[in-house]
């Protein structure tokens, strides 16, 4: 079946070090981002990507980097230089330009202690 | 895109049907209506989108009225598997395809 796979589901770390989130789609779109969600909150876009080796900042980039380097993944590093990073992460993907919508991963929530 | 208003909250008994109402008074000729909907600790899901005509699908249907300034999402017998929050997002199909998500209306459905 095809999909969008998010790993891990959870995902713990000590301030001050980076984690890289997976984001992983075989439904062959081009389109991939990346949401924030805070407890009771809506989502706040990150970083999106329209075609491979191209992406751009969201409203809330600040802190965060991306890669696009093959059409089916699309990782998001939280670096040290984010401030509050702990949130449920979700990433999403599309066929670029149409009307069609998103298809969401299941998420991850990372806790930074 | 344009700004949509949502009630923070409905309630709706099980089986009965749920009318999620959305203002979008700012449309554009070319925004498209979009419906999510996101269970707890899950990540959204797709229902229903229309540009000017209603839509109907297994899961809802879309009610725009005429000047595009509104519309309805209708569950016609909700279930308690569909206590969530739904968003109601338009947007142009060429705008980046990002989608902008606000608060969202968490429907609890009661038995």
């Amino acid at each position: 079946d095809g999909g969008i796979t998010q790993s891990p589901k959870y995902l713990f770390r000590k301030e001050g070090q980076n984690v890289t989130l997976s984001c992983e789609q075989n439904l062959n779109h081009d389109a991939m981002y990346w949401y924030r969600q805070d407890p009771g909150q809506g989502l706040r876009l990150i970083y999106y990507s329209q075609i491979v080796n191209d992406f751009q900042k969201g409203d809330i980039a600040e802190g965060y980097s991306v890669s696009r380097e093959k059409k089916e993944s699309f990782p998001l590093t939280v670096t040290s230089a984010q401030k509050n990073p702990t949130a449920f992460y979700l990433c999403a993907s599309s066929i670029a330009r149409t009307d069609y919508g998103y298809t969401f991963g299941s998420g991850t929530r990372l806790t930074v202690v | 895109d344009a700004k949509t208003t949502q009630p923070p909250s409905m309630d709706c008994a099980e089986g009965r049907a749920a009318n999620l109402p959305c203002n979008h008074s700012t449309i554009s000729g070319n925004e498209y209506v979009y419906w999510y909907r996101q269970i707890h600790s899950q990540g959204p899901q797709y229902i229903i989108h229309g540009l000017k005509n209603n839509e109907t699908n297994e899961m809802a249907s879309l009610i725009i009225t005429e000047d595009r300034k509104s519309s309805t999402l209708i569950l016609p017998h909700a279930t308690l598997r569909d206590t969530a929050v739904y968003y109601c997002i338009v947007r142009a199909y060429n705008a980046g395809n990002m989608l902008t998500f606000g608060g969202g209306t968490r429907l609890m459905v009661k038995p």
